[in-house]
């Protein structure tokens, strides 16, 4: 089955304290993002990807690191988690061309606190 | 600076009526791609309906159609006999460039009365 998978779908952790959001594709994309949901802003997107060790910042990359060091792989790491990153996250992947639409991961849900 | 605007944060629909969600967006592109998708209380996101800027005929998949009106910027949502599985909140989104990023309104929550 083609999916994203993220790891884990719920986190609560303490300030301060690195972590590691896993995301992984099966469906060979070469374009990977991560986005962060909060209420009444939408989805936002914090880093993406276009192939394998090409990262970019996003509109909200601030306190946030990503590598690409495979292709089905795109993790997104927070050195030094504060409160303020408290958030849904999604990870999303999709083919190249500017029309096809992204399939995204079920979420990542982080408390910090 | 592209934006998408949705400006309903909530409707009200009954069941087996129609409804539709509105979505405005602003761009000075002319190679453009709309997309809604759907997020259920659990919380994924399912891609619903594409429009492409070039596209002469509205998108249409299953219940689902966008109304779209390039000179208006307008990129609306049909639901067509609405079920109680479509309660849920639903996201308008702009492709923006080539990289395929994805910028979001902010989301219409649409709840269905039985």
């Amino acid at each position: 089955e083609a999916q994203v998978t993220q790891n884990p779908r719920y986190l609560i952790t303490v300030t301060g304290k690195k972590l590691t959001v896993t995301c992984s594709q099966n469906m060979n994309h070469e374009y990977m993002s991560w986005y962060r949901q909060d209420p009444g802003l939408g989805l936002r997107q914090i880093y993406y990807s276009m192939n394998v060790e090409v990262t970019d910042k996003g509109d909200v990359p601030e306190g946030y690191k990503v590598s690409r060091k495979e292709k089905r792989n795109f993790p997104l790491i927070l050195e030094s988690p504060s409160p303020n990153q408290t958030s849904l996250y999604f990870c999303a992947s999709k083919t190249p061309g500017p029309n096809t639409e992204a399939f995204f991961g079920q979420g990542t849900r982080l408390t910090v606190v | 600076a592209q934006k998408i605007t949705q400006t309903q944060p909530g409707m009200f629909v009954q069941e087996k009526e129609a409804v539709t969600l509105d979505c405005t967006y602003d761009t000075s592109d002319q190679s453009y791609g709309l997309f809604w998708y759907k997020q259920p209380s659990s919380g994924e996101m399912i891609f619903l309906i594409y429009q492409g800027s070039y596209d002469e005929q509205n998108a249409t998949e299953g219940r689902y159609s966008l109304n779209f009106q390039k000179a208006r910027k307008s990129a609306n949502l049909v639901i067509s006999a609405s079920q109680l599985g479509d309660s849920a909140m639903y996201f308008c989104a702009m492709r923006e460039g080539e990289r395929g990023k994805l910028i979001f309104g902010q989301g219409t929550e649409l709840s269905v009365k039985p």
